[in-house]
């Protein structure tokens, strides 16, 4: 049971740039986000899926595009990078019934240059 | 979801008790208190939630006032391993889809 696991750790971008970062998750978890964290500020949802099939947007939605084909996966994909997409991801999920509390993987490093 | 207010940040030493307040007076009556850590660098933890009893785990214990308008995370013996930025989020339990509202969360330094 490896939990939340998000690929690459760290990346290095150049502006305009498209890049795709990969969560998976084993725990059969239905729902599945991704938040985006500045330099000492807290998370910010990015967007968020329910289930297979189902995504919808967060607080912070633009210049990323997501996708769930499969329970287990949720990448998120950068369209056209940006400096100001230069940021601490991270992958989460839940399972809800009886529950939601939200596990977390150890982050994704991008840099926009 | 109801806003939080938590200091930006505490002390405190080694082996005490860390007591970490929350204010959340605009709760209604489906949220639920959560408790998350941020150790630097990495992902969010979970901690501890609870609706209106006082609630503890191995980790910590949580108390919410009569009025569930305040609330406060204990962690009974602080260790330096307990730095970390701490995250008090109000969230309805059923319906919730996953989705957290961070505020800036208390900065606790434990110091030996």
């Amino acid at each position: 049971n490896a939990g939340v696991t998000q690929t690459p750790k760290f990346q290095v971008l150049k502006t305009g740039q498209s890049m795709t970062l990969q969560c998976a998750q084993d725990m059969n978890h239905e729902y599945m986000s991704w938040y985006r964290q500045d330099p000492g500020m807290g998370l910010r949802l990015i967007h968020y899926s329910v289930g297979a099939g189902i995504t919808d947007q967060g607080e912070v939605p633009n210049g990323y595009n997501v996708s769930r084909s499969t329970t287990e996966d949720f990448p998120l994909r950068l369209l056209s990078a940006a400096p100001s997409q230069t940021s601490v991801y991270f992958c989460a999920s839940s399972y809800t019934r009886g529950g939601n509390t939200i596990y977390f993987g150890e982050g994704s490093w991008l840099t926009v240059v | 979801d109801a806003k939080t207010t938590q200091p930006p940040s505490m002390d405190c030493a080694e082996g005490r008790a860390a007591n970490l307040p929350c204010n959340h007076s605009t709760i209604s009556g489906n949220e639920y208190v959560y408790w998350y850590r941020q150790i630097h660098s990495q992902g969010p933890q979970y901690i501890i939630h609870g609706l209106k009893n006082n609630e503890t785990n191995e980790m910590a214990s949580l108390i919410i006032t009569e009025d569930r308008k305040s609330s406060t995370l204990i962690l009974p013996h602080a260790t330096l391993r307990d730095t970390a930025v701490y995250y008090c989020i109000v969230t309805p339990q059923t319906g919730n889809t996953g989705k957290l509202i961070f505020g800036q969360g208390t900065t606790l330094q434990v110091k030996p």
